[in-house]
């Protein structure tokens, strides 16, 4: 089954314990994403990679890390956690160049982190 | 001001009712649209994609696009209980899938 997975789904962590939360997919996509969910602010990117060794800032990358040493995984890392980072995170992946097919974003389940 | 801007609601319909949920954009190098649909505790799944003004409709669900008006709208017919979820408008300029932007969500509740 073509899936993006992420781990782990429920995350409580204490400000400044570092953390990584993993994401992998197995369709071959070039392009891979991670946004968060806020109430009212709707899904904000944090970062994206377009290929392997290749990662750009979205809109809100402050206090994350990222990198892309295979081209399935896309791990989010956050280095020194703190309570304004407690969101809902989803990673996303698709094929980069799509014209216009109709191809979207697969997005993971979501994992829920809660900064202490 | 957002690039896309979408009612929140919440929305609540009784079952068989007409759904109709919209987005307006301000960017009008948008061309290509789409509706998100997310489900609780999941990530969001491609429902309808479009890219030319008019309407394009699969089974119950038509997406509408006015590019002179810069606003597009997601159809519901016949709602039912399944349908029950958020609802995330998104666009991109070009080819590429490496930018999609989002509107913030309208959860909609269709009641039996």
């Amino acid at each position: 089954e073509a899936q993006v997975t992420q781990n782990p789904r429920y995350l409580i962590t204490v400000t400044g314990k570092k953390l990584t939360v993993t994401c992998s997919q197995n369709m071959n996509h070039e392009y891979m994403s991670w946004y968060r969910q806020d109430p009212g602010l709707g899904l904000r990117q944090i970062y994206y990679s377009m290929n392997v060794e290749v990662t750009d800032k979205g809109d809100v990358p402050e206090g994350y890390k990222v990198s892309r040493k295979e081209k399935r995984n896309f791990p989010l890392i956050l280095e020194s956690p703190s309570p304004n980072q407690t969101s809902l995170y989803f990673c996303a992946s698709s094929l980069l160049y799509v014209g216009r097919l109709n191809y979207g974003y697969t997005f993971g389940s979501g994992t829920r982190l809660t900064v202490v | 001001q957002k690039e896309v801007e979408q009612d929140p609601g919440p929305l609540s319909v009784p079952e068989g009712a007409i759904v109709s949920l919209n987005c307006t954009y301000s960017n009008s190098a948008f061309q290509y649209f789409m509706w998100y649909r997310q489900y609780s505790r999941k990530g969001p799944e491609l429902l309808m994609y479009t890219y030319s003004s008019g309407n394009k409709e699969d089974g119950r669900f038509t997406a509408q696009v006015d590019k002179s008006s810069k606003y597009i709208s997601l159809f519901i017919r016949d709602s039912q209980p399944s349908d029950s979820a958020t609802y995330l408008c998104a666009m991109r300029v070009g080819f590429g899938n490496e930018k999609l932007t989002f509107g913030t969500g309208t959860r909609l509740t269709i009641i039996p």
